[in-house]
């Protein structure tokens, strides 16, 4: 089975610093997707960033950018110039060929 | 609608009480997943419809829990003689045929569910 691990239950940094969220996950497959999803308090899975493991570029959209290690299995999120509004929880999530299996989570706080 | 939607969106019932939350998908979507999420835990994957039979249902956690998709469209979650450790978030996610072949889920904002 599918397993994904987010070593840093909680974060703070300062507005307008750069921060990483880590992910490893275990898996024997070889296609897969990777995914990082914001939830803020409003419950509401966001998704923030999809890497497809066949693709060796790391994805990138605006602020947030991905450094993915295929073979460490390793998924790190990169945040740049963070905003107040990035306060969330943050799950790394896996979906092979069943279904989506998520990360305990690392809360991000963005101080002002 | 434009969104995945759940009702209600918070249940507070007392133990040993017949549950049902409901979840409205995005309209085309003909696969359909429910997790739960525990307070500060990520979510766990409970049941997956594909149509109107449930693929995968390897995740309910006994025979209390049970999910129907009758028409292939709106899915009941359904939870019998609840007990308080059935407290929780409960989400709903559908997808345009499966995940594994778009990439892309689409999560509700849940229905919170206390048990008192």
């Amino acid at each position: 089975a599918q397993t994904v691990t987010q070593s840093q239950p909680e974060m703070s940094v300062q507005e307008a610093e750069t921060v990483t969220l880590s992910c490893t996950y275990d898996t024997s497959e070889s296609n897969y997707y990777l995914f990082w999803y914001k939830q803020p308090p409003s419950r509401q899975m966001i998704l923030v960033i999809r890497q497809e493991a066949y693709k060796q570029q790391n994805a990138t959209e605006n602020r947030f950018s991905v450094n993915f290690q295929k073979a460490a299995k390793s998924f790190s999120l990169k945040i740049s110039d963070s905003q107040l509004g990035d306060t969330a929880m943050y799950f790394c999530a896996f979906l092979g060929a069943q279904k989506l299996v998520f990360g305990q989570g690392t809360r991000l706080t963005i101080n002002p | 609608g434009a969104g995945v939607s759940q009702t209600p969106s918070n249940k507070v019932t007392e133990k040993g009480k017949y549950v049902e939350l409901r979840c409205d998908p995005i309209s085309g979507h003909t696969a359909l997943y429910w997790y739960r999420q525990s307070l500060g835990q990520g979510p766990e994957f409970l049941i997956y419809f594909q149509g109107t039979g449930a693929a995968d249902d390897s995740g309910l956690p006994n025979d209390r829990f049970f999910a129907v998709r009758p028409e292939g469209s709106v899915s009941t979650l359904k939870i019998q003689r609840t007990e308080r450790g059935d407290s929780a978030v409960y989400l709903c996610a559908s997808s345009l045929g499966t995940a594994r072949n778009t990439g892309e889920l689409f999560f509700g904002e849940g229905s919170r569910l206390t048990v008192l």
